[in-house]
């Protein structure tokens, strides 16, 4: 079936360690983005890539990044420099990066520091 | 974008139609009104979004006041599987990408 497949589902980081949240859409979507969404809280724009090798910044950037040297793959790092990584991880996809166009999410990535 | 008040929690009873209103009175002429709704640890399930028309697909209808200034998003006959948060957003056009930025929303409570 077509969707959004984020892994993996749990993920522990040790403090001063990078890791790396996949992302992999198989809908032909040529959008894809990055949100944090936090206990209690709503969903928050990390990155979001309206095409292959090109992301822009969303609003809360710093301490993460990303690449986009594919169409169906936008992987996420979350870097040391970011000081509060624990949270819930959603990609989602669609068709354009135009308002009209819904977006898609995974079913997430859950980190949590160790 | 604008800003939008949904209803705290709401219940509603298994096979009776479920409508859950969104107040969102500062809409601009070129901003999308869309629901989603999440499960307890899964991701955001779109459900539907309309400008200015009403919309109905398989899941839902979407009917927007013409004022534009409120909605109602319903749900003809829901099931224990409907109960979740329902977000209503508001996603400005005229830009290019839609960020999406989720409220409080609405606790659905579906009961047998």
């Amino acid at each position: 079936d077509g969707g959004i497949t984020q892994s993996p589902k749990y993920l522990f980081r040790k403090e001063g360690q990078n890791v790396t949240l996949s992302c992999e859409q198989n809908l032909n979507h040529d959008a894809m983005y990055w949100y944090r969404q936090d206990p209690g809280q709503g969903l928050r724009l990390i990155y979001y890539s309206q095409i292959v090798n090109d992301f822009q910044k969303g609003d809360i950037a710093e301490g993460y990044s990303v690449s986009r040297e594919k169409k169906e793959s936008f992987p996420l790092t979350v870097t040391s420099a970011q000081k509060n990584p624990t949270a819930f991880y959603l990609c989602a996809s669609s068709i354009t990066g135009a308002p009209d166009q819904p977006q898609h999410f995974g079913d997430g990535t859950r980190l949590s520091i160790l | 974008d604008a800003k939008t008040t949904q209803p705290t929690s709401m219940d509603c009873a298994e096979g009776r139609a479920a409508n859950l209103p969104c107040n969102h009175s500062t809409i601009s002429g070129n901003e999308y009104v869309y629901w989603y709704r999440q499960i307890h640890s899964q991701g955001p399930q779109y459900i539907i979004h309309g400008l200015k028309n009403n919309e109905t697909n398989e899941m839902a209808s979407l009917i927007i006041t013409e004022d534009r200034k409120s909605s109602t998003l319903i749900l003809p006959h829901a099931t224990l599987r409907d109960t979740a948060v329902y977000y209503c957003i508001v996603v400005a056009g005229g830009t290019s990408y839609g960020k999406l930025t989720f409220g409080q929303g609405t606790i659905l409570t579906v009961h047998p």
